[in-house]
Formats: C-alpha cells, sequence, structure tokens
C-alpha cells in the first residue's frame, strides 16, 4: 500500500519558470491538501480539495493553482516561480469530515528550490 | 482565523526521563480536532496523538498522553520514558475545516 506519494521529490527551478507538482493517494481518501513547510514555521496550507472537480483557497494560496481531475490525483501548479517559493512541499489526505477521522496521511514531501 | 502557538522552539530532555511540550490555539468554534505530529529528519510527518473537542478524557497513546485544557485552549503533549528515537520536530495542529499548525518544538534526547 504505496498511501501518499509525490513527484518529484527534489526540483530546481529558475525565476519564472512554471512546473506541476504531482500528488497521488491511493486510499481512496476525498479530501486532499497541500502544504508548504518553510524553516523555522510550520506548516501552512496552500490549497485543499473536498472532492473530484472541487479546491478551496488555504491560509498561503498566492502564487499557486491547483486542479483535482481525477479523486486519487491532487497538482499543485506554479505558473511564474519566484525565490519566495523556495520551500519544502507537502501533500496530504484524508477521509471524509466525520467523526471517526480527522488524521491527515502526508506524502515525504517535495524539496523545491527557485533561483 | 485560527491560530497554533508553541512557545518553546527547543527541548530537551534526557533518555528515560519525561518532558512536556507546550501548545496554545486560539478559535471560536466549539467543535474542533487537535493533533500531535513529529516530523523526524526523515521529513515524514507521523501522528503522535489525536484529541476530540468534544471528549473531556484526555487521549493516550502507549508513552504519549495529552492535557487538554479546552477552556484555557491548551493541548500540551507528555512523552513519559522518553528514547532516543523520539527526537524530532514535534507539531500541534489545530482542525476545523482546515487545518494551522504551530511552528513546532524540536526536542533532543540525552543518553
Amino acid at each position: 500500500n504505496a498511501g501518499v506519494t509525490q513527484t518529484p521529490k527534489f526540483r530546481v527551478l529558475k525565476t519564472g519558470q512554471s512546473m506541476t507538482l504531482l500528488c497521488a493517494q491511493d486510499m481512496n481518501h476525498e479530501y486532499m491538501y497541500w502544504y508548504r513547510q518553510d524553516p523555522g514555521m510550520g506548516l501552512r496550507l496552500i490549497h485543499y480539495s473536498v472532492g473530484e472537480g472541487t479546491t478551496a483557497k488555504g491560509e498561503v494560496p498566492d502564487g499557486y493553482n491547483v486542479s483535482r481531475l481525477k479523486k486519487q490525483n491532487f497538482l499543485l501548479g506554479l505558473e511564474s516561480a519566484a525565490p519566495s517559493q523556495t520551500s519544502v512541499y507537502f501533500c496530504a489526505s484524508s477521509q471524509l469530515k466525520t467523526i471517526l477521522s480527522y488524521e491527515q496521511y502526508f506524502g515525504p514531501g517535495t524539496r523545491l528550490t527557485v533561483t | 482565523a485560527q491560530t497554533v502557538t508553541q512557545s518553546q522552539p527547543e527541548m530537551s530532555v534526557q533518555e528515560a526521563e519525561t518532558v512536556t511540550l507546550s501548545c496554545t490555539y486560539d478559535t471560536s468554534e466549539s467543535d474542533y480536532y487537535l493533533f500531535w505530529y513529529k516530523q523526524p529528519p526523515s521529513r515524514q510527518m507521523i501522528l503522535v496523538i489525536r484529541q476530540e473537542a468534544y471528549k473531556q478524557q484526555n487521549a493516550t497513546e502507549n508513552r504519549f498522553s495529552v492535557n487538554f485544557q479546552k477552556a484555557a485552549k491548551s493541548f500540551s503533549l507528555k512523552i513519559s520514558d522518553s528514547q532516543l528515537g523520539d527526537a524530532a520536530m514535534y507539531f500541534c495542529a489545530y482542525r476545523n475545516n482546515d487545518m494551522r499548525f504551530g511552528a513546532g518544538t524540536r526536542l533532543t534526547v540525552k543518553p
């Protein structure tokens, strides 16, 4: 059982370049999330999705776009990368918002450097 | 907006001893969940313990327990019989509609 996987694990971009980070989960989870983690800070929510075809903004959405065309995949796009987007990006997924399960399962992270 | 505060950037504990990590949060909601996550150098986020706000009983998972004070909006993590493998960053998190994390506490375990 792979859980949550992220592609790629590392990436270096030049300012102005674009890229897409892919998150995939095989647990049939409804909710998926993208976070960024910067030194000395906890994870901050960028965007999230409560189901296929739906997305919503989190705490720090500017400069990012997302899509959830398939239930198992959640894509994070950077249209024009900036050095301020240098960070470690985590994807997570969770079951429906029920009493029993609010746990999020995290991917291994993607380290992105923008020069 | 909900905020989560971890006032201890770093903590240190002797192996086999007990340590408590602090967390406070701010919310106007009555129904929410609180979590402690562990992040070792591998970067993997690992759920340590979870607390439902509607439950008065403090959650316990083996050597890990919490002191949940809803009125004070406090959610501290106690690690008993600390082990070398407990060394990591620990993040407190609050969840209602979205998820908010504290800045983390780096725990060092001395042999």
